[in-house]
């Protein structure tokens, strides 16, 4: 199956600063790649997601990078706030439509 | 829209008993159903892909006569945990999605077998 790598397990930064979270997939086909945010005791939520035929997404402060080549792919948060604070999760779905988590990214953006 | 619910929120059962967690798209019909399993503070573990009217694919480990997923129309799949004993005690969350692209997730299920 798919091995999502994703860096780094925790992330401080100040408010108003950016945050930048990297995952890395295994397999060359998986063509869907989303990011999640999850609150303490809630369900996760689709923040953006970016397909494989695109380079970058970006939606207000939040864009998403991917580098296929490389197998790569980023998620930038800029202008950070405090309600940013969350586990952020990427996943990449194969072409079996099969998706497959990171291990989580624990963002604490400081007042 | 894209509401998905699952129930029940929270379950204790004793040891060598089954319980059902039931997983439905409120407001659309969902092709696919997923099956996650979440630890505390760890990532979502994905344990079986469901379409409708076809049998769950199980990723590899899990194992297939413990956790018993019935996807019986395109609004309702089912997770049965049989005989369950306290090492499968963890939140379970399912989700929901149209053409496999964008998922929607229930609010979870903690179970915890005593």
């Amino acid at each position: 199956g798919e091995n999502v790598e994703q860096h780094p397990s925790t992330l401080s930064v100040q408010e108003g600063d950016s945050a930048v979270i990297k995952c890395t997939y295994s397999d060359s086909a998986s063509n869907y790649f989303p990011w999640y945010k999850q609150e303490l005791g809630k369900r996760p939520q689709l923040i953006i997601d970016i397909r494989s035929n695109v380079g970058e997404k970006k939606d207000q402060r939040i864009a998403v990078t991917l580098n296929k080549t490389a197998k790569h792919f980023s998620l930038h948060i800029t202008e950070t706030q405090p309600e940013d604070s969350a586990v952020y999760f990427c996943a990449a779905r194969n072409t079996g439509n099969q998706f497959y988590f990171g291990t989580g990214t624990s963002l604490t953006v400081i007042p | 829209g894209a509401v998905v619910s699952q129930h029940p929120s929270w379950v204790i059962c004793k040891s060598g008993t089954s319980v059902k967690i039931e997983c439905r798209s409120l407001d659309f019909q969902a092709t696919t159903m997923f099956w996650y399993r979440q630890f505390p503070k760890q990532s979502l573990m994905l344990m079986a892909t469901s379409n409708e009217g076809s049998k769950a694919t199980y990723e590899q480990g899990v194992e297939k006569d413990k956790f018993l997923i019935n996807h019986a129309s395109l609004t309702l799949s089912t997770l049965t945990v049989t005989s369950a004993h306290p090492e499968d005690s963890s939140f379970y969350i399912c989700s929901a999605s149209v053409a496999g692209y964008e998922q929607y997730f229930g609010p979870g299920t903690r179970l915890t077998v005593t």
